[in-house]
């Protein structure tokens, strides 16, 4: 049972590129969430999904869009990349209400 | 200014200790409060789940207590092991934007021999 894959670990970018972190979930679960952790402190909620073709801010949004086509995949994509946007990034999902969320292993970003 | 305020930032214990974190909420309404692991280079990891109606929950050697009156948490870790060494997020759930999870900025635990 995978429950929530994050691929890739780690990626450096060059200012002004663009990239796709991408997250898969095996557990059919229709709330999917993307965080940034960045050193010290809490993790940061940049958007979420509630189900397929439902996608809304959360509370870091700017510089960072995603869109969710199915109930498995929620990619995240930076369009340009900012020194700022270095960070680790973490996607969940959950079935919601008083349910456990899932988080997959990070995908730690460095933007120079 | 943050939502969910954890104590201490950072905590030494000896192993076979036992230890108390604290956590201390402004966010209302909310729907449940959890505790999280999360160890170095990995994503957090469920620990417990508390409602608002709920005083207590334990997971193994973990404790966690809710007062939502005075909008506190704690989880206690009794007799410690090495493994546990990791941060420890309290967490907050609010019943709208997809239950959206507010995290405390973490107790670093470290345990050792």
């Amino acid at each position: 049972n995978a429950g929530v894959t994050q691929t890739p670990k780690f990626r450096i970018l060059k200012i002004g590129q663009s990239m796709t972190l991408q997250c898969t979930q095996d557990m059919n679960h229709n709330y999917m969430y993307w965080y940034r952790q960045d050193p010290g402190m809490g993790l940061k909620l940049i958007y979420y999904s509630v189900g397929a073709g439902i996608t809304d801010k959360g509370e870091v949004p700017n510089g960072y869009n995603v869109s969710r086509s199915t109930t498995e995949d929620f990619p995240l994509r930076l369009e340009l990349a900012a020194p700022s946007q270095t960070s680790v990034y973490f996607c969940a999902s959950s079935s919601g209400g008083n349910t456990e969320a899932f988080f997959g292993q990070g995908t730690r970003l460095t933007v120079v | 200014k943050n939502q969910v305020e954890q104590s201490p930032q950072s905590l030494i214990i000896l192993e076979g200790k036992n230890c108390t974190l604290q956590c201390n909420y402004t966010v209302s309404p909310f729907s449940n409060l959890r505790w999280y692991k999360q160890d170095t280079g990995r994503g957090p990891v469920s620990l417990t789940i508390m409602t608002f109606s709920e005083n207590t929950k334990s997971n193994g050697r973990y404790t966690a207590t809710l007062d939502a009156d005075t909008k506190q948490s704690s989880l206690h870790i009794t007799a410690s092991q090495l493994s546990d060494s990791a941060s420890y997020i309290c967490v907050v759930s609010v019943p709208n934007a997809g239950n959206m999870l507010t995290f405390g900025g973490g107790t670093r635990l470290m345990v050792k021999p």
